[in-house]
Formats: C-alpha cells, structure tokens, sequence
C-alpha cells in the first residue's frame, strides 16, 4: 500500500492564484482531512469528511473548498491564494468516522504564496 | 481551540539517555494519542492510549494517562540520535458536538546530542 499521498511536495503561487493540492489514499479509509502546520501553531484542521460526497468545516476554513467524490481522494482547493496562507499542508485519513483512531499522515505540500 | 498542550516546548540529551515530555489536556477524552515529526516530514502515530488505560509500551516507548489529572506522559528510553523529532500528542474530545475535531498541540521538539 502507498498510503496518503499528496501532489505537489512543493508549490509557488502568487497573491490571487488558485490551485489544488492532492490526497489520496488506498486504504479504504472514510476519514479524511486537511491540516496546516504553522510554525509555534501546531495543526490546524481546515476541512474533514467522514465519507464520499459529505464534508465539514474544521477550524481554519476561509479561503479553502473541498469535495469528496470518491471515498480515496479528497483535495483542497485554495481559491485565491493569500501571504496568509503560505504553510505546510497535510492530508491524512483513518478507520472509521469520527477521529477516535489513528491518524495516517502524508508526506505534506509546502505552499509558498507571494 | 488547544486541546492538548505539550510541556516542555524543547528538550535537549544525550543520546542513552532517557526522554520524558508531558500532554495535558482540558476535557474528556475517549483516547490520547501521541506522533512523532521528523523535520520536513509528515506525522507518524507512536502510540494510541484508551481512556481505561493507564500505561502502554511499544518499544522504548512509555505513555502513561491519568484522566483525573488530564494529563499523559511519554518517555522514551536510552534514547538515540535518530530520535531527535517533535512530539505532538492529539486528544479527540469525547463522542458528540466536535467529536471530529482532533486538536493536536503545539508539541515538544526533541534533540539527541550524539
């Protein structure tokens, strides 16, 4: 198994750019989500689904969309990229439906905005 | 909002050494769970502590939960240079409102001096 994957590693955008940042994952998990990491923050959570076609908001939401169509993807959109959001993104995924159990992480997608 | 805090923020031994950081955390929690960082790398689960548990050891690894205190520890013995990583525990609240909102603190950063 490859586990949580995330496309790019690394990625410049410019003020008002948008992207995608990829995850996917070949567990079979129906937890996904996505944190970002800030120095002396911790993770944030941005947005989490507990399955295909259902998705929430976590802590950190603006500025981020993201849809589950398939139970192995789930990507993150930036709509208009800010400085602000300039940080280290992870994806990751577990068993179940809620966050009871053990977090599978990717390798994460450093985002810088300019 | 924090949930678990880690203490201290940074330790720094010698390699044979052992390591000990704490997690505290503000509410009922149905388990605690503890990952390691590598620098530039995603988080990976060392540890994952029930509520009706008081200690579990994996390796050279000791966590130890006392849900009267709300609080964990997590030692890690004879320590070695490959070691050198930040320590995050995760506390996902107990089941209902928020239930999957899995806060992780702002974790302790570990070095080994070989």
């Amino acid at each position: 198994n490859a586990g949580v994957t995330q496309t790019p590693k690394f990625q410049v955008l410019k003020t008002g750019q948008s992207m995608t940042l990829q995850c996917a994952q070949d567990m079979n998990h129906e937890y996904m989500s996505w944190y970002r990491q800030d120095p002396g923050m911790g993770l944030r959570l941005i947005h989490y689904s507990v399955g295909a076609g259902i998705t929430d908001q976590g802590e950190v939401p603006n500025g981020y969309n993201v849809s589950r169509s398939t139970t192995e993807d789930f990507p993150l959109r930036l709509l208009s990229a800010a400085p602000s959001q300039t940080s280290v993104y992870f994806c990751a995924s577990s068993y179940g439906q809620t966050f009871q159990e053990t977090q599978y992480f990717g390798p994460g997608t450093r985002l810088l905005v300019l | 909002s924090q949930q678990g805090e880690e203490d201290p923020q940074a330790l720094s031994i010698q390699e044979g050494e052992n390591a000990t950081m704490n997690c505290s955390y503000k509410t009922s929690i149905n388990n605690l769970q503890w990952y390691r960082q590598n620098s530039g790398r995603g988080l990976v689960h060392l540890i994952l502590i029930r509520s009706n548990e008081r200690e579990k050891h994996s390796g050279r690894l000791r966590v130890t939960l006392d849900t009267s205190k709300k609080s964990s520890s997590l030692l890690i013995t004879a320590s070695r240079a490959a070691d050198t990583a930040s320590y995050f525990c995760a506390t996902p609240p107990y089941s209902g409102a928020g239930s999957y909102q899995l806060t992780f603190g702002k974790g302790t950063k570990l070095s080994v001096i070989p």
